[in-house]
């Protein structure tokens, strides 16, 4: 069957340090994966997409990696901050353009 | 406004009763998407619409649910015989014409069905 995961757990780390989080997807081949981040009670917000023919993107602190043999995509947060405490969810377009599936998200808690 | 506006934010509604939620997307925006959230999970997805047509509806768990965008902006997702399964946060998004681009969500509607 097809899935997306991410790591159910909570992770956390000390403010400065590099949030690494991982998501894996089984039976997809995926054009195009993104991430999003969410805070309570708010709708999710865009970070960056990543290309299949792209092994790396970086956005200001952030990094993503896109592996499509291992299907793995890694996210990283360098130099973190409290205020990037929140889920972040992987997305994939799987079959057709129209369709995001998303992954069940990872809580990161960033402390002082 | 500047971003996606949905109403209500709370909804809280029996079994066997009938729901609408709405959702206004940015402005411009051809592309607009349904999505139900449970808790501890990503979103689901259940419609998308390309201008007043639902161009994909597989996502709808069965007919009880509807969605229409008439005139290609404001969108209604319909729900008849409620059941208490159906309780979750509802997220629309919308997005600018060109495939595979990030999707803008509204903040969402808590449905709660006692």
């Amino acid at each position: 069957s097809q899935k997306i995961e991410q790591n159910s757990e909570a992770l956390n780390i000390q403010e400065g340090k590099t949030a690494t989080l991982t998501c894996n997807y089984t039976n997809y081949s995926p054009a195009y994966l993104q991430w999003y981040r969410q805070d309570p009670g708010r709708g999710p917000v865009f970070l960056l997409l990543i290309r299949e023919n792209e092994k790396e993107k970086r956005k200001e602190r952030l990094k993503v990696t896109f592996d499509t043999t291992l299907k793995q995509s890694l996210f990283h947060i360098t130099a973190s901050q409290p205020a990037d405490s929140a889920t972040y969810l992987c997305a994939l377009y799987t079959g057709t353009a129209s369709k995001l599936t998303f992954g069940t998200g990872t809580r990161l808690q960033v402390t002082l | 406004g500047a971003g996606v506006s949905q109403t209500p934010s709370n909804k809280v509604t029996e079994k066997g009763k009938y729901v609408e939620l709405r959702c206004d997307p940015i402005s411009g925006h051809t592309a607009l998407y349904w999505y139900r959230q449970s808790l501890g999970q990503g979103p689901e997805f259940l419609i998308y619409f390309q201008g007043t047509g639902a161009a994909d509806d597989s996502g709808l768990p069965n007919d009880r649910f509807f969605a229409v965008r008439p005139e290609g902006s404001v969108s209604t997702l319909k729900i008849q015989r409620t059941e208490r399964g159906d309780s979750a946060v509802y997220l629309c998004a919308s997005s600018g014409g060109d495939t595979y681009n990030e999707q803008f969500f509204g903040p969402g509607t808590r449905l709660t069905v006692l």
